[in-house]
């Protein structure tokens, strides 16, 4: 099977408990930043995303932050339960200094480890 | 219901034997990309389309090829695979470049 996982960050909660998931990004000049979810198996599943001229962004028990004086962006779920359980990655879009898009950039991902 | 698929789901093949991964849409996006997926390295892009006839090299373009004939479908093409292309390939589409992509199951490859 796949071995995507090897060599992950790992966050292990307790079910119940909100889980925070942190990522740093490369470029200040990036605009728009997305979580996927990857569960076993399965391909990425877009969770939530964030344009840079926003610093908060709610979802259903999902809320991403953007500090883009430090290039950070975290992942905050709340309540996490067992079905939460997955590798979850940030991905920005890349724009260089003159506003040109260029590529996704995924980060290598934090794996969720949820504990009954 | 909305979804990418990709065929096949997994597939093992020797050094040399082209084969092409097939990729199909359902929600009329323009927008469609290939990745490969290696542990340690994360994703990266194969190739993308912004259109119909449309393509170009993401990443990691070398030993690929694609075409996008008709917007739905995005096949990618191995034209003569290696085992350095042993890896986890997804199909992507999306209404707009990069975001809120929706992710095919994907194709693990294995090139001996």
């Amino acid at each position: 099977g796949e071995s995507v996982g090897l060599h992950l960050p790992t966050l292990s909660v307790q079910e119940g408990d909100n889980s925070i998931i942190n990522c740093a990004y490369s470029n200040s000049a990036s605009d728009y930043f997305i979580w996927y979810k990857q569960e076993s198996g399965k391909g990425p599943q877009f969770i939530i995303d964030i344009r840079s001229n926003m610093d908060k962004r709610q979802g259903q028990r999902v809320t991403v932050l953007l500090n883009k004086t430090v290039k950070h962006l975290s992942l905050q779920i709340a309540a996490t339960q067992p079905g939460d359980s997955a590798v979850y990655f940030c991905a920005e879009n890349f724009r260089d200094y003159g506003g040109s898009q260029g590529n996704l950039i995924f980060g290598k991902g934090t794996k969720l480890s949820v504990k009954p | 219901e909305a979804q990418v698929t990709q065929n096949p789901r997994y597939l093992i093949t020797v050094t040399g034997k082209k084969l092409t991964v097939t990729c199909s849409q359902n929600m009329n996006h323009e927008y469609m990309s290939w990745y490969r997926q290696d542990p340690g390295l994360g994703l990266r892009q194969i190739y993308y389309s912004m259109n119909v006839e449309v393509t170009d090299k993401g990443d990691v373009p070398e030993g690929y090829k694609v075409s996008r004939k008709e917007k739905r479908n995005f096949p990618l093409i191995l034209e003569s695979p290696s085992p350095n292309q042993t890896s986890l390939y997804f199909c992507a589409s999306s209404s707009r470049r990069n975001e809120k992509l929706f992710f095919g199951s994907g194709t693990q490859l294995s090139v001996l």
